[in-house]
Parts: C-alpha cells; sequence; structure tokens
C-alpha cells in the first residue's frame, strides 16, 4: 500500500464551483498533514497545514482532516482558473525525523 | 526577496559529469531538506539537515550524491558520475523549529543529463 495516495485526476470543474481533492495516507501515527500547490514547470507552494481532527479555514480554502479515517482533504470554494494547478498531499508519518511523504497529485483545471 | 533560493535553476550535463548545486534557506530556519521530483510523481525525501547537522539520508541517496551544510547556512548537493536516471527537479526546503515545521520550497534545479 502506498504511503500517501491521490486521485491523479485530471479534477474539471467549471469557475465558480466547489472543487473537492481527496488524500489517504496508510501512517496511523502520523502527525501533521500539508497541501501544496504546484503549477506546471514551478515548485510546490504550501496552501494549508493541519493537524487536528475537523475543518481548518483560509479564505476559499478548508482543508479537513479524519485521523480515523486516515483521510484528509482540500475544498477549494468560488474555483477560478488561476486555481489550476497540480495540488500534492504531504504527510508527515510517526517518527519520520520531519520530512514530508508526498502523493502523487491531483491535476485540477478550472474551466471558464 | 527572503524566500528559500537554489542555483542554478537549470543545468544541463553530459552523463559522468559531476554537478552541484546550492540552496539558501529562508534566514531564520534551522532546517533544511532536499527533496528530488520526476515528472508526474510528488517529491521523494532524499535528506535532511537540522543547523549543520546531517541527521537523515533516504535510500534513494546512492554513494554519488553527497550534501552538506557547513556552519549551518546554505547548502550543497553534489552528484558526482552523473548517470541519465539522475534527470529531475532537486529541491530544497527549509523550515522552523517549532509546532508546525512547515517547510516552504525553493525554485528548484532543474537537471537534465545527456
Amino acid at each position: 500500500q502506498k504511503e500517501v495516495e491521490q486521485n491523479s485526476g485530471p479534477l474539471s470543474v467549471p469557475e465558480g464551483a466547489i472543487a473537492s481533492l481527496n488524500c489517504t495516507y496508510s501512517d496511523r501515527g502520523s502527525q501533521s498533514f500539508f497541501w501544496y500547490r504546484q503549477y506546471s514547470g514551478k515548485s510546490p507552494e504550501l496552501i494549508m497545514f493541519i493537524y487536528s481532527n475537523g475543518d481548518k479555514e483560509d479564505g476559499r480554502f478548508t482543508a479537513q482532516l479524519n485521523k480515523a479515517s486516515q483521510y484528509v482533504s482540500l475544498l477549494i470554494r468560488d474555483s477560478q482558473p488561476s486555481d489550476s494547478a497540480t495540488y500534492l498531499c504531504a504527510v508527515n508519518p510517526r517518527g519520520s525525523n520531519y520530512k514530508l511523504t508526498f502523493g502523487k497529485g491531483t491535476l485540477l483545471t478550472v474551466n471558464p | 526577496d527572503t524566500g528559500v533560493s537554489q542555483d542554478p535553476r537549470h543545468k544541463i550535463t553530459k552523463r559522468g559529469q559531476n554537478v552541484t548545486f546550492r540552496c539558501d534557506p529562508i534566514s531564520e530556519h534551522n532546517r533544511l531538506y532536499w527533496y528530488r521530483q520526476t515528472l508526474g510523481q510528488g517529491p521523494e525525501f532524499l535528506t535532511y539537515f537540522q543547523n549543520e547537522a546531517q541527521l537523515e539520508k533516504s535510500r534513494l541517496l546512492s554513494d554519488r550524491f553527497s550534501a552538506e551544510r557547513p556552519k549551518g547556512s546554505f547548502s550543497t548537493l553534489e552528484i558526482q558520475r552523473t548517470e541519465q536516471g539522475d534527470s529531475a527537479m532537486y529541491l530544497c526546503a527549509s523550515s522552523e523549529q517549532g509546532s508546525t515545521d512547515t517547510q516552504y520550497f525553493g525554485p528548484g534545479t532543474r537537471l537534465t543529463v545527456l
């Protein structure tokens, strides 16, 4: 089983819609969870991090964490064409010495 | 600009040559990480420094790879006897020791081995 799994997509949504990106992880002891956005040819850019079960909101973005189900998601409200990118889920597994384990990413396309 | 910087941004080399990349972390960050990313994959951890100490190396890091962080400031990643399979984006990230340890990435160095 892969440590961090994401649907590779592409996920296509119309402008103004809600985009929902999902991620599951295998290490139940994982401590912290991150969402990065990566435009083609660029490096990952941090969007949000979450540590506790529940929701965390930052502007149009909401991260949701369910440790019992080993599931973390990112919702993007009022999606814009500029949100079109690959979204990477990253997990800090237990005992990992702070390194991040990434999923392969989900490609999101927002259509005008 | 106070973000993570990397140099060079692009490197084309011939198989068998040695290459060295540099990373300058955010000034107050004492933790520094190197990752490698190939097309269609997420970044993969290579190595981690806390201050000048290299605390962890991935099994991905063969003996052709070496990293240093003298004086706990900038870091270098050297690849000796490059192979075509080394072609990738090499990413550096830094974080400040604390409760969040959030990593911020530099722009990366894209290596192409011919």
